[in-house]
């Protein structure tokens, strides 16, 4: 079975600032997919980013980028330059032959 | 490209009635479909996975006879809340995966059920 762990429940980050949060997973597998998703109050999920696991590269989109560290089973997101709009709730999700397994989330806050 | 929609986006019930929650895949054929239930400031349970055509996997301590789920095409999936009780309110969410591409889920907006 695969875990995944967000030991962050909630996160607060300045505008411009930049905050990162930490997931961790476990599994036996070594072909897998890693997303985070986002989820606004308006709780539509978003997916904001996602990693293969065989790519070493880590993977970025605009304002957000991962490190994705195999060995250690680790899988942080980094959110630059914050935004008001970045406030939401944050899901780091393991996915293997199709089925997401999503971790208890954090949520951030930005300051304006 | 991608949509999924519900429907409802909110639906208030009395005790011991039925409730049935649409999940589509507009622009897509969805072989394989997710329900999910999230309660207030909490992660998202998978309650079960329906394939286009066949009978719903269900998870460890998800009642098959209260929540019936039906996959009848590749573009609807339904979800049917048998005899609701209080205890059924809950954020439901469902998400389609396409044809070929089992590395990502596309999600709906959300269903929130209020039984009274």
């Amino acid at each position: 079975a695969q875990t995944v762990t967000q030991s962050q429940p909630e996160m607060s980050v300045q505008e411009a600032e930049t905050v990162t949060l930490s997931c961790t997973y476990d599994t036996s597998e070594s072909d897998y997919y890693l997303f985070w998703y986002k989820q606004p109050p308006s709780r539509q999920m978003i997916l904001v980013i996602r990693q293969e696991a065989y790519k070493q590269q880590n993977a970025t989109e605009n304002r957000f980028s991962v490190n994705f560290q195999k060995a250690a089973k680790s899988f942080s997101l980094k959110i630059s330059d914050s935004q008001l709009g970045d406030a939401a709730m944050y899901f780091c999700a393991y996915n293997k032959r199709g089925k997401l397994s999503f971790g208890a989330g954090t949520t951030v806050t930005v300051r304006a | 490209g991608a949509v999924v929609s519900q429907h409802p986006s909110w639906v208030i019930c009395k005790s011991g009635t039925s409730v049935k929650i649409e999940c589509r895949s507009l622009d897509f054929q969805a072989t394989t479909m997710f329900w999910y239930r999230q309660f207030p400031k909490q992660s998202l349970m998978l309650m079960a996975t329906s394939n286009e055509g066949s009978k719903a996997t269900y998870e460890q301590g998800v009642e098959k006879d209260k929540f019936l789920i039906n996959h009848a095409s590749l573009t609807l999936s339904t979800l049917t809340v048998t005899s609701a009780h209080p205890e059924d309110s809950s954020f439901y969410i469902c998400s389609a995966q396409e044809r070929g591409n089992d590395n990502e889920q596309f999600f709906g907006p959300g269903t929130r059920l209020t039984v009274l």
